[in-house]
């Protein structure tokens, strides 16, 4: 079953702290790999996405994620958050002729002052 | 660019009752996409249109959920007879035609039922 995992739920740290969360699918196929953010009271907005080519995509706001396809890995990083990273994170897949989107449960970053 | 538009944004309302949500997609985007996002989940995709066509609902609700696109631009889904465990946040997403094309999702419009 097409399915994607997000490792941490909560992750809170201070701000100029390195940030990566974990993202891992199951998918059979080719596949096309999204990070979206969502910022309080704002609606889904795209960080980046990987559809082919270099494995190491560079979002917007410094954001990057690599895809490894071997581990079926495709994790966010940051080397050094702001406070207005503040959000929820979203990991999703999609395949095939229909473009749809499977996404992760989320993840909740708070990054203190 | 205007966004996705959704309406209403907050809705409660009793078990049993029925309730429509309404989308307008960005300007020019052919797919349409209707997800429900439970409280600590991702977003589940219930339905996909292209243009007027449905695309996939496999995973709607059908005795319940539905959901029309009649002119290939604005959709309305409707929920009829709402149950509790159908309080959710009801997004909107659009997309152009083509194999990958990224979603541009609405505020959505968070549902309570009674």
């Amino acid at each position: 079953a097409q399915s994607v995992s997000q490792h941490n739920h909560h992750v809170i740290l201070s701000e100029a702290a390195s940030l990566e969360l974990g993202c891992n699918y199951s998918y059979g196929g080719t596949v096309n790999l999204f990070w979206y953010v969502q910022y309080p009271g704002q609606h889904l907005q795209l960080l980046l996405k990987y559809f082919s080519g270099d494995p190491l995509v560079k979002g917007i706001k410094g954001f990057e994620a690599e895809f490894i396809k071997s581990k079926f890995s495709f994790n966010l990083r940051k080397p050094s958050v702001q406070w207005s990273d503040t959000a929820e994170y979203f990991c999703a897949v999609s395949g095939g002729a229909t473009n749809k989107l499977i996404f992760g449960t989320g993840t909740l970053l708070a990054v203190q002052p | 660019e205007a966004g996705v538009a959704q309406s209403p944004r907050y809705k409660i309302i009793e078990k049993r009752q029925s309730v429509a949500f309404w989308c307008n997609p960005i300007s020019g985007h052919a797919t349409l996409y209707w997800y429900q996002q439970i409280l600590g989940q991702g977003p589940k995709l219930l339905i996909q249109f292209q243009n007027n066509g449905v695309v996939d609902d496999s995973q709607l609700p059908k005795d319940r959920f539905s959901a029309e696109r009649l002119k290939g631009v604005d959709s309305t889904l409707k929920i009829q007879p709402a149950k509790l465990e159908d309080s959710a946040v009801y997004l909107c997403a659009s997309s152009p035609t083509g194999y990958g094309q990224p979603q541009h999702f609405g505020d959505g419009t968070r549902l309570s039922i009674l």
